[in-house]
């Protein structure tokens, strides 16, 4: 079935660090890829998404590539600041599918 | 746009106690609600996905007599958890959709303490 494998935490760093978090996906099909935020004590928040292969989703300077060749959906930020400070899940749906995939969630903490 | 209110935020209750999680879609019309559990520091596992009017599908593993789930209108989906017990404490999670392809909206979640 559909998977989703997200790099492990915790992450830790300091303000205005570049951020990396790896995503990659096991799916038949052309399925959907997000990212989702969860800041303590808090629901989940749509953060960016792509639809379709080569698809960049981008919000709040965050930004996600949809790789088929290499089934990826890395999230990056190049300059973090502490209100970026929380969990971030990688999620799929999957093409014949209307359920969400989560990854194991990565946490991280900016530090000022 | 897209606001999923849940209800409570928190509750805390004596084992055998019964609660009820509400998620209300508050400015569109959710036909598909999703319901899931979060344990501490893990993801989030899906436990059940209601459609208005009809009865909810539940994952494997979950037990739907524990776990009654309830979508009586476009706006609103109950979950309760009968006669809770310590290892049903947990944070819930609901989510809400206008249909099978269109984006799932969160709420806060609850979080429910069983003593």
């Amino acid at each position: 079935g559909d998977s989703v494998t997200q790099m492990e935490g915790p992450v830790t760093l300091s303000e205005e660090a570049f951020l990396t978090i790896n995503c990659t996906y096991t799916a038949t099909g052309y399925p959907s890829l997000f990212w989702y935020v969860q800041y303590p004590g808090e629901g989940l928040q749509l953060l960016l998404k792509a639809t379709k292969a080569d698809d960049k989703g981008s919000n709040k300077g965050f930004e996600a590539t949809y790789r088929k060749e290499t089934t990826s959906f890395h999230l990056e930020k190049g300059s973090v600041q502490v209100s970026d400070s929380a969990v971030y899940f990688c999620a799929l749906r999957g093409s014949n599918d209307y359920k969400l995939s989560f990854g194991a969630g990565t946490t991280v903490t900016v530090r000022a | 746009g897209a606001v999923v209110s849940q209800h409570p935020s928190r509750v805390i209750c004596k084992s055998g106690t019964s609660v009820k999680i509400e998620c209300r879609s508050l400015d569109f019309q959710a036909t598909t609600m999703f319901w899931y559990r979060q344990f501490p520091k893990q993801s989030l596992m899906l436990m059940a996905t209601s459609n208005e009017g009809s009865k909810a599908t539940y994952e494997q593993g979950v037990e739907k007599d524990k776990f009654l789930i309830n979508h009586a209108s476009l706006t609103l989906s109950t979950l309760t958890v009968t006669s809770a017990h310590p290892e049903d404490s947990s944070f819930y999670i609901c989510s809400a959709s206008t249909g099978d392809n269109q984006p799932q909206h969160f709420g806060d979640g609850t979080r429910l303490s069983i003593l």
